[in-house]
């Protein structure tokens, strides 16, 4: 069974960036998406975009991220990396990975592996 | 973009019970693109039901997942303990974009 292993916790000075990484250990990374997926404190959760290796790594983000998340990955340490620039205090959160599976049966995709988090706190 | 409302924002109930959360879509998703997921305090997210109604594995029969279109619910047939916890659906599109709905907390 795939598991997720997150990056340690992060403080973070306004307006630098952080670079989160998701390690998949026991499983084929390639045949599945990872999704970033943040939760501010006391909030709901937000997804922040994705990216697919199977299909040359495409990426997709979610508007209000997209001019400052960037997600990589790397098939061969098994890798994701979600980035985010310009920070504010309003980044501080806990921030998932998370594996997207397509379930061959029914055609649908869901958020079936999760990491534990990695806080980030963004304060000067 | 599709917006999702959850309903209520707090359930009070007793172990037990039955559960009744909603959640719905600000236009009918494609195909039944929407996910369940519990969130316990303190802990990640897990995945109960997708594509609506499809348990995920190792879900308990409690849970069941119905609606198309614009409305679904999650059915907690009787709650464990363990079942105190929030709740969020997710949709996503045929390009992966996904999207949460606020939540719904279960409360004793």
């Amino acid at each position: 069974q795939m598991q997720l292993v997150q990056s340690g916790a992060e403080v973070k000075k306004p307006g630098s960036s952080v670079k989160v990484s998701c390690k998949a250990s026991g499983g084929t990374f390639g045949s599945y998406a990872i999704s970033w997926v943040r939760q501010a404190p006391g909030q709901g959760l937000e997804w922040m975009g994705g990216i697919i290796p199977i299909l040359g790594g495409t990426t997709n983000y979610a508007e209000r991220f997209q001019d400052r998340v960037t997600i990589t990955a790397d098939e061969s340490t098994t890798t994701a990396y979600m980035e985010l620039s310009s920070l504010r205090g309003d980044d501080t959160a806990v921030y998932y990975c998370a594996r997207v599976s397509y379930d061959i049966l029914t055609g649908y995709y869901s958020m079936d592996v999760w990491g534990r988090g990695t806080t980030v706190t963004v304060s000067s | 973009e599709i917006v999702l409302t959850q309903s209520p924002g707090t359930l009070s109930l007793s172990p037990g019970e039955r559960a009744t959360l909603s959640c719905r879509a600000s236009r009918s998703l494609s195909s039944n693109y929407l996910a369940w997921y519990q969130q316990r305090a303190g802990q990640a997210p897990r995945l109960l039901i997708f594509g609506a109604s499809s348990r995920a594995t190792g879900i308990p029969d409690r849970f069941t997942g119905s609606g198309s279109g614009t409305d679904f619910t999650l059915t907690i047939s009787r709650l464990e303990p363990e079942d105190f916890a929030v709740y969020y659906c997710q949709q996503y599109d045929t390009s992966l974009l996904f999207s949460f709905g606020p939540g719904t907390r279960v409360d004793i």
